[in-house]
């Protein structure tokens, strides 16, 4: 079955800008999760939809936002985009909410502010 | 918060050598997983560790998961360069959280 699939894959956009970025999940699930990796930092939670509701979120400025639409689909948005976002966004889903169970990773958007 | 340390983190070996990776925290966590991110692509899987004292083996790989489950470690025997990636702990808890990765290049 298709993976989870993140686009666009790569992105460059310069500061003040905003982003927005989407995952679809694998089919059947219903739990989408958003991370930024970078160099040193690892992942870092970003947030966790579950059936269109914001389930648990992370410690990022408010110009981090998320949404998930009926179909499980999920989008990110980052407003007012600083040098410091500069990082790859990996969307994960899984079957069922909460934090056990494996997450299936997307292969990313790699975001380059300037 | 609970912050997970994953040592060391750069590993570079050759191939057919034995190497660690360690993952500690202070926080206990009712599971631990371990994933392995390849260049351009997202994590994967490798392993889930639940009880403390917990050993599972896969192929070359062993995983630890402490007694009191604030720790793991990774054990890979004879190295290829396959093997080559990020290793990256993850601890269950309310919520999952990563440690900051280990990245292991085997040499040929």
């Amino acid at each position: 079955k298709a993976g989870v699939t993140q686009t666009p894959r790569y992105l460059i956009k310069t500061r003040g800008q905003q982003v927005t970025l989407s995952c679809s999940p694998i089919s059947g699930h219903r739990s989408v999760s958003w991370y930024q990796q970078t160099p040193g930092q690892g992942l870092q939670f970003l947030f966790e939809y579950f059936s269109e509701t914001q389930r648990n979120k992370g410690n990022f400025p408010g110009r981090f936002s998320g949404r998930q639409f009926s179909n499980s689909r999920s989008e990110m948005n980052v407003s007012t985009l600083e040098l410091g976002d500069s990082a790859l966004y990996l969307c994960a889903s899984r079957r069922s909410g909460g934090a056990s169970g494996e997450l299936f990773f997307g292969e990313g958007s790699r975001l380059t502010v300037l | 918060t609970q912050l997970l340390e994953q040592s060391p983190q750069f590993l570079s070996i050759q191939e057919g050598e034995n190497l660690t990776v360690y993952c500690n925290s202070s926080s206990v966590f009712s599971s631990l997983q371990w994933y392995r991110q390849e260049p351009g692509e997202g994590p994967v899987l490798l392993v889930t560790v639940v009880t403390g004292g917990e050993v599972k083996k896969l192929k070359r790989l062993t995983f630890q998961f402490g007694d009191a489950r604030k720790d793991s470690s990774l054990h890979i025997t004879a190295a290829q360069p396959g093997d080559t990636g990020l290793y990256l702990c993850a601890g269950v808890g309310n919520k999952l959280v990563f440690g900051a990765g280990t990245i292991l290049r085997v040499k040929s």
